[in-house]
């Protein structure tokens, strides 16, 4: 099993332009999340989702959207990228019952100039 | 006040030495406490989970829940060079109606040869 997949794992953006991070579990989890990972700040939530279809915000969901179509993959989107939004970002996944924990994958490095 | 706090070191120590990391949380109906270890440019692995107050064993890692104290710990036996790594606490918590796992921002552990 390959767990949590994430692509690309480095990416390199201008401001403004846009781009989609792809997660994709082969577990069988129900809940997916994206999370941003800065010095000092921690995993900050971005936004989740419960299940194929439905998306949610987290904590600092703003400049970001989601979408989940498909049970296995979570996208994340950024519409038009700021420098605030240089950041290693983390999806996770996990089953209904959260006291199992999270898997998360190995996460994307993203810079924006 | 934050719902988990934790304090991000970073500490360094002797291989061979005791590790005691912490984290304080704010309301007391949380009742799901777990440990993820992260490795440099790796995301989070869960390390320990537990529920209840007391200690919960794991080779030589023990995580200990003072719920009276609102208090979390992780100690390291026998630290080895491999146990350097970023340390986070997490905890199950309710946000809106639904749950969330809450990270503390991470305590960074070097474990010196």
């Amino acid at each position: 099993n390959a767990g949590v997949t994430q692509t690309p794992k480095f990416r390199v953006l201008k401001t403004g332009q846009s781009m989609t991070l792809l997660c994709a579990q082969d577990m069988n989890h129900e809940y997916m999340y994206w999370y941003r990972q800065d010095p000092g700040m921690g995993l900050r939530l971005i936004h989740y989702s419960v299940g194929e279809g439905t998306t949610a915000k987290g904590e600092v969901p703003d400049g970001y959207n989601v979408s989940r179509l498909k049970k296995q993959n979570f996208l994340l989107g950024l519409e038009s990228a700021a420098p605030s939004q240089t950041s290693v970002y983390f999806c996770a996944s996990s089953y209904r019952d959260r006291n199992y924990g999270y898997t998360f994958g190995s996460g994307t490095r993203l810079t924006v100039v | 006040q934050k719902e988990v706090e934790q304090d991000p070191g970073p500490l360094s120590v002797p291989e061979g030495a005791i590790v005691s990391l912490n984290c304080t949380y704010s309301n007391s109906a949380f009742q799901y406490f777990m440990w993820y270890r992260q490795y440099s440019r790796k995301g989070p692995e869960l390390l320990m989970y537990t529920y209840s107050s007391g200690n919960k064993e794991d080779g030589r890692f023990t995580a200990q829940v003072d719920k009276s104290s609102k208090y979390i710990s992780l100690f390291i036996r026998d630290s080895q060079p491999s146990d350097s790594a970023t340390y986070l606490c997490a905890i199950l918590t309710t946000q809106g109606g639904s749950e969330k796992l809450v990270f503390g921002k991470g305590t960074k552990l070097t474990v010196n040869p």
